[in-house]
């Protein structure tokens, strides 16, 4: 079975530039939830919808972040304009509605902005 | 805000060794679960607890649910090279839903 599906893998960007994340979640998952990763401050997480509609957002930094979610199927976190503390790991996990706690992790996008 | 404090931060061991790795909190968790994350990948669930004091096995791995719902132990036992990567706790808080706290990590070497 095919697992969370994240592109790009890997991004290499200006300072200033528009990036965007995208995800695909485990077909069936109901809840998407978006994460950064650094060194310095760990996994935290940005963003969780469920159902398609954003329910806790109070993770993301600031207004330069925003994602959306238009289908179960699909879900993008975008950074406008980019900057280099924005470098970072960012993970998409899914699961079950009701079933948060265990969630599935893709990949991730190593985000390097220079 | 909620602090997960996971220690050790690293671990050099020899293969076949026993390893010990806790996360204690300040605040009570309805649910401990444990990943793993191998370089260059996502976190994998290892281990998810519902209950205090709950015991609960995954092939050479145990972990426990704390008594006061404030810690959770992982034990690894007859380490080999594969079990190489990161191990994270992470606690979910009663009606919190899908916000999930995270320790920063054990990273576990094993020598062959």
């Amino acid at each position: 079975d095919a697992g969370v599906i994240q592109s790009p893998r890997h991004e290499v960007t200006e300072m200033g530039q528009e990036v965007t994340l995208r995800c695909k979640p485990i077909s069936g998952h109901n809840s998407l939830f978006w994460y950064r990763q650094t060194m310095m401050r760990g996994l935290e997480l940005l963003i969780y919808f469920n159902n398609n509609v954003p329910i806790d957002d109070s993770g993301m930094p600031e207004d330069r972040f925003s994602a959306k979610m238009p289908n179960a199927s699909f879900s993008t976190l975008k950074i406008q304009p980019s900057e280099p503390r924005d470098s970072a790991v960012y993970f998409c996990a899914s699961s079950f509605s009701g079933r948060e706690e265990t969630q599935y992790f893709g990949p991730g996008t190593r985000l390097l902005v220079l | 805000g909620q602090q997960l404090n996971q220690s050790p931060q690293s671990m050099f061991i020899q293969e076949g060794e026993d390893v010990s790795m806790n996360c204690t909190s300040s605040s009570i968790f309805n649910t401990w679960l444990w990943y793993k994350q191998d370089p260059g990948e996502g976190p994998v669930l290892l281990i998810a607890l519902y209950k205090a004091g709950e015991l609960t096995s995954n092939g050479r791995l145990t972990a426990q649910f704390g008594i006061t719902r404030k810690d959770s132990f992982l034990n690894i036992s007859a380490s080999i090279p594969s079990d190489v990567g990161i191990y994270f706790c992470a606690g979910q808080i009663g009606g919190s839903q899908g916000n999930l706290i995270f320790g920063k990590g054990t990273k576990l070497s094993v020598k062959p």
